[in-house]
């Protein structure tokens, strides 16, 4: 079946580092892929998605490029802050179907 | 943005306990989910619906039940809990028809302890 797979479980990093979460997937055809965002305390956030091969999505600084050769929507920011702070889901949705499926998450911790 | 309310916050039961979980989006949308949330497995879907009556089975749905009474509430029934299901739970609405594309709205979470 489809699947979703995120390298890394947590992150830590200084404000004003590059991050790089990496979101890999297992899937036939086109999937819409996704980020959310969960903040402490919160449910999870929709940032972005993109649904066509080297569509980039962005929000918030947060962006990626759907890549279907290497089937990978890795999440990258130029500079983070400690608002940054959460743990980041990629998902993935196939036409037809009305369920996400989301990898396991990353935690990203940032300090000052 | 949706606006999606989940009660009750937090929930303590015994096993064998009879819970519900209950779930009001206010925005209208066809489709609601039930997950739950736990280290290790991220976000898996336990039942969701696209309408009152309708219910569709998840990925994890053994020991659970669920009921779509109208387009605003979707509940989740756990009629003999176990230690298994202390998890925090989460529901979600979407704003499609069903599509790869639609984008899901998440409640603030059901904290559940089954001891």
């Amino acid at each position: 079946g489809d699947s979703v797979t995120q390298t890394e479980g947590q992150v830590a990093l200084s404000e004003e580092d590059f991050l790089t979460i990496h979101c890999n997937y297992s899937a036939s055809g086109y999937p819409a892929l996704f980020w959310y965002v969960q903040y402490p305390g919160e449910g999870p956030q929709f940032l972005f998605r993109a649904s066509r091969d080297k569509e980039k999505g962005s929000s918030r600084g947060f962006e990626a490029t759907y890549n279907k050769e290497t089937t990978s929507f890795h999440l990258q920011k130029a500079s983070v802050q400690e608002s940054d702070s959460a743990v980041y889901y990629c998902a993935l949705g196939q036409g037809g179907s009305a369920k996400l499926i989301f990898g396991e998450g990353t935690k990203l911790t940032v300090s000052s | 943005e949706a606006a999606v309310t989940q009660s009750p916050r937090n929930k303590v039961t015994v096993t064998g306990g009879n819970v519900t979980l209950s779930c009001r989006q206010t925005n209208s949308h066809n489709y609601m989910y039930w997950y739950r949330q736990d280290t290790g497995h991220g976000l898996r879907l336990i039942h969701y619906s696209y309408g009152a009556g309708n219910l569709q089975i998840g990925d994890v749905p053994d020991g659970y039940k669920a009921t779509r009474t109208t387009q605003e509430d979707f509940f989740l029934l756990l009629e003999l809990a176990s230690p298994s299901q202390t998890s925090l739970y989460f529901c979600a609405s979407s704003d499609g028809w069903g599509g790869a594309e639609d984008t899901q709205y998440f409640g603030p979470g059901t904290r559940l302890l089954v001891l």
